[in-house]
C-alpha cells in the first residue's frame, strides 16, 4: 500500500528566506509523486510531478523538488520565498490503479505562512 | 492540460434539503472523474471514483445513497448530497484525467455549508 507523510502541518518563513517543505513516502513499488499549491477555498494546482525520470524535479514558482528513494522522501524547496507563497501544500503519492486510471493519496498538508 | 470547472463555488443549504455540485471537464473528454471531500484544516480524502456511463465506485465508509453520482456524458459528472445535515459541511472537489505517471487536473471546489 501506499501512504505520504508531511513532516510539519505548519511552517512559517520570512519572505526572502529559504523553503522546506517536507514529505516521506511509502509504496511498495516505483511511486509517482506530485506536489499540489491550494490557495484558500480555491482548487488544486499542480507544482511539480515525480515520475521516475529526473531525481531533481524543477516546478513553476520557482519551486523544485528531489526524490530520494534511499530515504523516501520529496522534499520540496524554494530558495527565497515570496509572499504570494503562503498556502495550503499538498505531498501526494499514486496509490495504484482505479479502473486504469491513477488513484491519488494526498498528504495532511503542510500551511505555508511568509511574514514581511 | 485539461480545463476542469466546478459549480457552484459556494452553497449554503439547509439541513435536509438536497444540493447538487457539478464538475464539468471543458476540453477533455473525462470517462473518469474523481470526487473528494476536503473537511477543515484536513487533507483531500477520495470519496468515489465517477465512470461514465455506468456506476460510480465509492470509497470505504462513503454513502452511496446519500452522495449520490451521475456521469451521464464525457464532460459532465454530478454530485448530489441528498438530505444534507450540518456534519456534511465541507469543501468538495473533483478533479479529472488521472491516467498513470501524468497529473490530475482539480476544479476549483464548492465550499457546502449546511445549516
Amino acid at each position: 500500500a501506499q501512504s505520504v507523510t508531511q513532516l510539519d502541518s505548519h511552517v512559517s518563513v520570512s519572505e526572502g528566506t529559504p523553503v522546506l517543505l517536507r514529505c516521506n513516502y511509502s509504496s511498495s513499488y516505483s511511486p509517482s509523486l506530485f506536489w499540489y499549491v491550494q490557495h484558500p477555498n480555491k482548487g488544486l494546482q499542480l507544482l511539480l510531478k515525480y515520475t521516475s525520470a529526473a531525481t531533481l524535479v524543477k516546478g513553476i514558482n520557482g519551486f523544485e523538488a528531489e526524490f530520494k528513494k534511499s530515504e523516501t522522501s520529496f522534499h520540496l524547496t524554494k530558495p527565497s520565498a515570496h509572499m504570494s507563497d503562503a498556502a495550503e501544500y499538498f505531498c501526494v503519492v499514486s496509490g495504484g490503479l482505479s479502473g486504469g486510471y491513477n488513484k491519488l493519496i494526498f498528504g495532511a498538508g503542510t500551511r505555508l505562512a511568509v511574514h514581511p | 492540460g485539461a480545463v476542469v470547472s466546478q459549480h457552484p463555488s459556494r452553497v449554503i443549504c439547509k439541513s435536509g434539503t438536497s444540493v447538487k455540485i457539478e464538475c464539468r471537464s471543458l476540453d477533455f473528454q473525462a470517462t473518469t472523474m474523481f470526487w473528494y471531500r476536503q473537511f477543515p484544516k484536513q487533507s483531500l480524502m477520495l470519496m468515489a471514483t465517477s465512470n461514465e456511463g455506468s456506476k460510480a465506485t465509492y470509497e470505504q465508509g462513503v454513502e452511496k445513497d446519500k452522495f449520490l453520482i451521475n456521469h451521464a456524458s464525457l464532460t459532465l459528472s454530478t454530485l448530489t448530497v441528498t438530505s444534507a445535515h450540518p456534519e456534511d459541511s465541507s469543501f468538495y472537489i473533483c478533479s479529472v484525467d488521472g491516467r498513470l505517471n501524468t497529473e490530475a487536473f482539480f476544479g476549483q471546489g464548492t465550499r457546502l455549508t449546511v445549516v
